[in-house]
C-alpha cells in the first residue's frame, strides 16, 4: 500500500497562508494525488487533486514535487472555517485496489483568531 | 441538490447482532464506496460497488457485506457484531470508479454505530 507522512497538527493565525506538507513514500503509476479535509462531525470533503503540475481551485492550491514524492496543500488566507483534519491521499489506492482512498491520520489544522 | 444521504445517523446494537446501514448517492453518481472510521483515525476503505457488483475490497472480513440497487443506492451489512466494530461508517459516491476517472468522491456525514 502507498503510505503518506503528514504532521500530526499545525497551527496558524486567521487570514494568514497555511502550507500543509505531505510525503508519499511510494509512487505508483499515473494516479492522482488527492487532498480531502474533514470538519468536525462531518464526512471528508474533497479539496483538490493533481497529477504532476501545480493546481489551483477556489478552495486551495496544490504544489507537487517533480518526483511526485511530496506535495503541499496551500490555503492562501485561512479562516476559522478551515479548521479541520486534512488528509493527503497518495496515488495507488488502498489495500483493496486503486479505487479505494487510503487515509492516514491526517494533519489537524488549528486556526487561531 | 441533495448530496450523499445516510441512514440512520446513530445506532446502538448488541454484540453478536446484525446491522444494515443505508446510503443514497449524490444525484448523478453511480458508484458507492463504504468506509469505517474509528475514533481518532482516518477512514478505512471497506469496499466499492459499481454496476451492482462489488468491485474492490479493503482488508475487512466477510462479516462485512454490501449491496447496490438499480437506483445506485447501497446497503452495508455487518454480521456477528463485535465491540471493535463500533465506529463511524461513511458512504462516498462518485461518477465512475476512481481508477477510471480520478474524480473526487462526495461523502455523507456517516452513521455512528455503537456496539455494546
Amino acid at each position: 500500500d502507498a503510505k503518506t507522512t503528514q504532521p500530526n497538527s499545525m497551527e496558524s493565525n486567521e487570514e494568514e497562508p497555511v502550507h500543509l506538507p505531505c510525503n508519499h513514500s511510494t509512487i505508483s503509476g499515473t494516479d492522482y494525488i488527492h487532498w480531502y479535509r474533514q470538519l468536525p462531525s462531518q464526512g471528508p470533503e474533497y479539496v483538490i487533486h493533481g497529477l504532476t503540475s501545480n493546481v489551483n481551485n477556489r478552495m486551495a492550491s496544490l504544489a507537487i514535487a517533480e518526483d511526485r514524492k511530496s506535495s503541499t496543500l496551500i490555503l492562501h488566507r485561512a479562516t476559522l472555517r478551515d479548521a479541520a483534519v486534512y488528509y493527503c491521499i497518495p496515488p495507488g489506492g488502498s489495500g483493496g485496489g486503486a479505487d479505494g482512498l487510503t487515509f492516514g491520520k491526517g494533519t489537524h489544522l488549528i486556526i487561531q483568531p | 441538490d441533495a448530496g450523499v444521504t445516510q441512514s440512520p445517523t446513530h445506532l446502538i446494537k448488541t454484540r453478536g447482532q446484525q446491522v444494515t446501514l443505508r446510503c443514497s448517492p449524490k444525484s448523478g453518481h453511480d458508484t458507492v464506496s463504504w468506509y469505517q472510521q474509528a475514533l481518532g483515525q482516518g477512514p478505512q476503505f471497506i469496499f466499492q460497488y459499481y454496476e451492482e457488483e462489488e468491485r474492490q475490497r479493503g482488508n475487512f472480513p466477510d462479516r462485512f457485506s454490501g449491496h447496490q440497487f438499480p437506483n445506485y443506492s447501497s446497503e452495508l451489512n455487518v454480521n456477528a457484531l463485535l465491540l471493535g466494530d463500533s465506529a463511524l461508517y461513511l458512504c462516498a459516491s462518485s461518477l465512475g470508479r476512481r481508477r477510471l476517472t480520478n474524480y473526487g468522491y462526495t461523502f455523507g456525514s456517516g452513521t455512528r454505530l455503537t456496539v455494546v
